[in-house]
């Protein structure tokens, strides 16, 4: 079963409006990573939070974690046409075998 | 290699016939994973390799799946008597770490597109 699962499903909005995407986890961890993922592609590394962290920062990108609502968020700020893709997230449990168990992801849409 | 190579890059297949898929990671990474990808939708993990052994298989589907890795480098995913709902796309990843207590950064190969007609 999957361990995170994002939010919304699908999100479409305008060039250099933010994008914000939600994932909810259900077990302790030690990190979560969001990639992305372009049509038909691999997926490609965007940032990774710690457990012990709160919020973080990559260029465009922000997110931030909670650990007591099991939660995190990814902010795209000032969205491209070029951003269009999937995001997921991936959880590494505290319990069990060192692996990323990755959430549905968002398909998100930037219309020029 | 500068990247995770996967091949092939496409394969149809009869129902019932074995198929075999290779993964390359990149040189030096001990942590190789194998997912699978159906259309739209999220990744489900296979197996999980650190070094040339396989703490985690949990997520094979069936006995008809198997992989190895040899040499601490190259990884087959093997799928016997392939049917219909095996068609996906299976993702290798390779990662620097495990660590003892956590996984790093994973970088992904293109995939092998996997069709069962």
């Amino acid at each position: 079963s999957q361990q995170g699962e994002e939010d919304p499903q699908a999100l479409s909005i305008q060039e250099g409006e933010n994008a914000t995407m939600n994932c909810s986890y259900k077990t302790s961890i030690n990190n979560l990573q969001w990639y992305r993922q372009n049509s038909g592609r691999g997926l490609v590394h965007l940032i990774l939070i710690r457990s012990n962290e709160r919020e973080k920062h990559s260029g465009r990108l922000r997110v931030t974690l909670d650990t007591s609502k099991k939660s995190s968020s990814l902010l795209i700020t000032a969205s491209r046409a070029a951003d269009t893709a999937s995001y997921f997230c991936a959880t590494d449990a505290v319990q069990g075998a060192q692996k990323l168990v990755f959430g549905q992801g968002t398909r998100l849409t930037i219309n020029p | 290699g500068a990247g995770v190579s996967q091949s092939p890059s496409n394969k149809v297949t009869e129902k019932g016939k074995d198929v075999e898929l290779r993964c390359d990671p990149i040189s030096g990474h001990t942590a190789l994973y194998w997912y699978r990808q159906s259309l739209g939708q999220g990744l489900e993990f296979l197996i999980y390799f650190q070094g040339n052994s396989a703490p985690d298989k949990s997520g094979l589907p069936s006995d008809r799946f198997s992989a190895e890795r040899t040499g601490g480098s190259v990884s087959t995913l093997t799928i016997q008597r392939t049917q219909q709902e095996d068609s996906a796309v299976y993702l290798c990843a390779s990662s620097r770490t495990s660590g003892v207590l956590n996984t790093g950064e994973l970088f992904f190969g293109e995939g092998s597109r996997l069709t069962v007609l």
